[in-house]
């Protein structure tokens, strides 16, 4: 088993590009999380997925990220217009279902969007 | 509002030497807390829980709910110990969301 993957794993775009995200999760897994990791904030929560389904958004900043996750296999996190405080490496992580909390976050490689 | 705080950005220890990473959280509940660890150019990874009362590559946590703690100790740092360390605590009432701390750099020095 790969793992989440996470793709691309670098990326570099221009102020004002959009930018997509990709991620897929460990097969069977019901959640799947995506953050944002910067030196300034540490590694901040932006949205979560069970079943398929957004659970909780508050995380993310602006109107400008969406996430989406059409089957169990896949999600994406896009930013349109991109600006440059976007830089960040985001993280995408999946976990099986435990009610008790009894349950490990699996983490992808990261992509490491620089925008210029 | 749920809250994980490591005070220290950066801690630097010699080989051979004890080491304490600090983590305290604010939580009305019954915490779930979790600490996760990054090595250089790998995946961040689950290191231990406090529920397993286990200890992982000599790594111990306890949970203290008087202080609101639950700091990682070893005690002797090893130069392949030198990493990102992260604080986690889940709410029972709501097992999905994990809130990270800020993280912890680690550093070994031989």
């Amino acid at each position: 088993d790969a793992g989440v993957i996470q793709s691309p794993r670098h990326e570099v775009t221009e102020m004002g590009q959009e930018v997509t995200l990709r991620c897929k999760p460990i097969s069977g897994h019901d959640y799947l999380f995506w953050y944002r990791q910067t030196m300034m904030r540490g590694l901040e929560l932006l949205i979560y997925f069970n079943n398929n389904v957004p659970i909780d958004d508050s995380g993310m900043p602006e109107d400008r990220f969406s996430a989406k996750m059409p089957n169990a296999s896949f999600s994406t996190l896009k930013i349109q217009p991109s600006e440059p405080r976007d830089s960040a490496v985001y993280f995408c992580a999946s976990s099986p279902i435990d009610r008790r909390g009894h349950y490990e976050q699996f983490f992808g490689p990261g992509t490491r969007l620089t925008v210029l | 509002a749920q809250r994980v705080t490591q005070p220290e950005k950066l801690l630097s220890v010699f080989k051979g030497a004890p080491v304490e990473l600090k983590c305290n959280y604010s939580y009305s509940g019954s915490p779930e807390l979790f600490w996760y660890v990054q090595y250089s150019r790998q995946r961040l990874q689950l290191l231990l829980r406090h529920i397993s009362r286990e200890s992982i590559k000599g790594f111990t946590a306890d949970l203290n709910k008087g202080e609101t703690s639950f700091h990682l100790k070893k005690p002797f740092a090893q130069e392949e110990d030198s990493a990102m360390y992260y604080c986690a605590l889940t709410m029972k009432t709501s097992y999905d969301k994990v809130i990270f701390g800020p993280g912890t750099s680690l550093s070994v020095i031989p």
